[in-house]
């Protein structure tokens, strides 16, 4: 099946720094890509949509300069948690559309943040 | 209150016994998404189905687009399949999935 990467898998960082997660698209070039944010024990929650050559789509209460999304090719999108705090500690997802018939999502393995 | 709602939340069993999940929606799809997430939290796309039903391995998933619902079943449970099962719906409308709350499952050998 199709695989997506998440860079890093995991990420312990200080209070008020910045932090990058890549998403990868390895087996299909995808124009769209969803950045998902899981708290222990609850759901995924949309964040944001990520289109490539524009800007991000984002969920009602996400902070579009918090969380910075760039999509600057058809394979790679990337998430900056910017001056990050305790709160942001949380398991991020990205997930790739691969657009046809059925628009079927395929999910990337995660990025595990805590902020100190 | 989900709009995608899932049966049970949590749900143990012994090596060897049939296992199901229910998930059922509220309005109409335009297709339904079955995934599997382990301790570690990767998540992995078991199915994607529209109508009828589907078969991979020990996995079968069904979908009745008039009751809005449909099932997961694990026949042959094995302690390897203990994860969260999800099931996430995209509405007709849109292009979002909506996931639902998770099953906990627990195969104990």
């Amino acid at each position: 099946g199709a695989v997506v990467s998440q860079h890093p898998s995991w990420v312990i960082c200080k209070s008020g720094t910045s932090v990058k997660i890549e998403c990868r698209s390895l087996d299909f070039q995808a124009t769209t890509m969803f950045w998902y944010r899981q708290f222990p024990k609850q759901s995924l929650m949309l964040m944001a949509t990520s289109n490539e050559g524009s800007k991000a789509t984002y969920e009602q209460g996400v902070e579009k300069d918090k969380f910075l999304i760039n999509h600057a090719s058809l394979t790679l999108s990337t998430l900056t948690v910017t001056s990050a705090h305790p709160e942001d500690s949380s398991f991020y997802i990205c997930s790739s559309l691969r657009q046809g018939l059925y628009n079927e999502q395929f999910f990337g393995p995660g990025t595990r943040l805590t902020v100190l | 209150k989900n709009e995608v709602e899932q049966s049970p939340q949590n749900l143990t069993a012994q090596e060897g016994e049939f296992i199901t999940i229910n998930c059922s929606y509220s309005v109409g799809i335009s297709a339904l998404h079955w995934l599997q997430q382990h301790p570690g939290g990767g998540i992995v796309s078991l199915f994607m189905l529209s109508s009828g039903k589907k078969k991979h391995g020990r996995l079968i998933a069904t979908i009745n687009i008039q009751e809005k619902h449909s099932s997961l079943h694990i026949t042959a449970s094995h302690p390897r399949d203990s994860a969260v099962y999800i099931c996430a719906v995209k509405y007709s409308s849109g292009s979002r999935l909506t996931f639902g709350e998770g099953t906990q499952l627990t195969v104990n050998p």
